[in-house]
């Protein structure tokens, strides 16, 4: 079985400081963990993938992801925010260890960007 | 990278009638999903359209009620049966290649309002 939690629904920050966004995730087997970002009225956007590699990923538009398996956790960063950062992010796991390929989404945390 | 369009983008259609939306991917891919995104709310599965044979459904949908066709591997449709104003969602269509590991790719979803 496999799920993710993201730990806040809504983060505001000011332009130009750092954003962080909370993931924890639970799996039964080597988990494949994504970040998508869902601008209003817009489709669903890959930014980041873990699958594997390296534990530190660097996806799009200057955000990466820390994969800590002790910690199961996959948190999102930026050095600095941009207002057009301002958006719906969605944490999400796969089980890549096993024969089932589906995502299993988080509940989203919608980050607002202040002027 | 896949392209997906899908169609229609909304709808606002009649309680008690049947809406079917329509996924076309620029390439083949292995694997087909339909989901659902509620107001204000994260991404549920629906059904993996398999190709060439029955969907399968996830725990809360049947196929009565969301019949799915993948007739190959580059379609699929959703028919949404007997509307009621509960099924008012946006509606997403997703593919993956397939191999251990691939990040979904998401088409721009059916806003679909039931009155």
């Amino acid at each position: 079985a496999q799920s993710v939690t993201q730990l806040d629904s809504h983060v505001s920050v000011s332009e130009g400081t750092p954003v962080l966004l909370r993931c924890n995730y639970s799996s039964s087997y080597s988990p494949s963990l994504f970040w998508y970002v869902q601008h209003p009225n817009k489709g669903l956007q890959l930014l980041l993938k873990y699958t594997s590699a390296a534990t530190l990923v660097k996806g799009i538009n200057g955000f990466e992801a820390e994969f800590k398996k002790s910690e199961t956790s996959f948190h999102l960063t930026k050095p600095s925010a941009h207002m057009s950062d301002a958006a719906e992010y969605f944490c999400v796991v796969s089980d890549s260890g096993g024969s089932n390929y589906k995502l299993t989404f988080g509940k989203g945390t919608l980050l607002t960007v202040n002027p | 990278s896949a392209v997906i369009s899908q169609k229609p983008s909304r709808d606002i259609c009649q309680r008690g009638t049947s809406l079917t939306i329509q996924c076309q991917v620029d390439s083949q891919v292995t694997m087909m999903f339909w989901y659902r995104q509620q107001p204000g709310q994260s991404l549920t599965l629906i059904a993996t359209a398999n190709q060439g044979s029955e969907a399968t459904y996830e725990s809360g949908f049947v196929i009565d009620k969301f019949p799915i066709s993948r007739p190959n591997l580059t379609f699929s449709t959703l028919t949404v049966s007997n509307m009621s104003p509960e099924d008012s969602s946006i509606y997403l269509c997703s593919a993956q290649r397939g191999g251990r590991v691939t990040e979904a790719f998401f088409g721009q979803g059916t806003r679909l309002t039931v009155v």
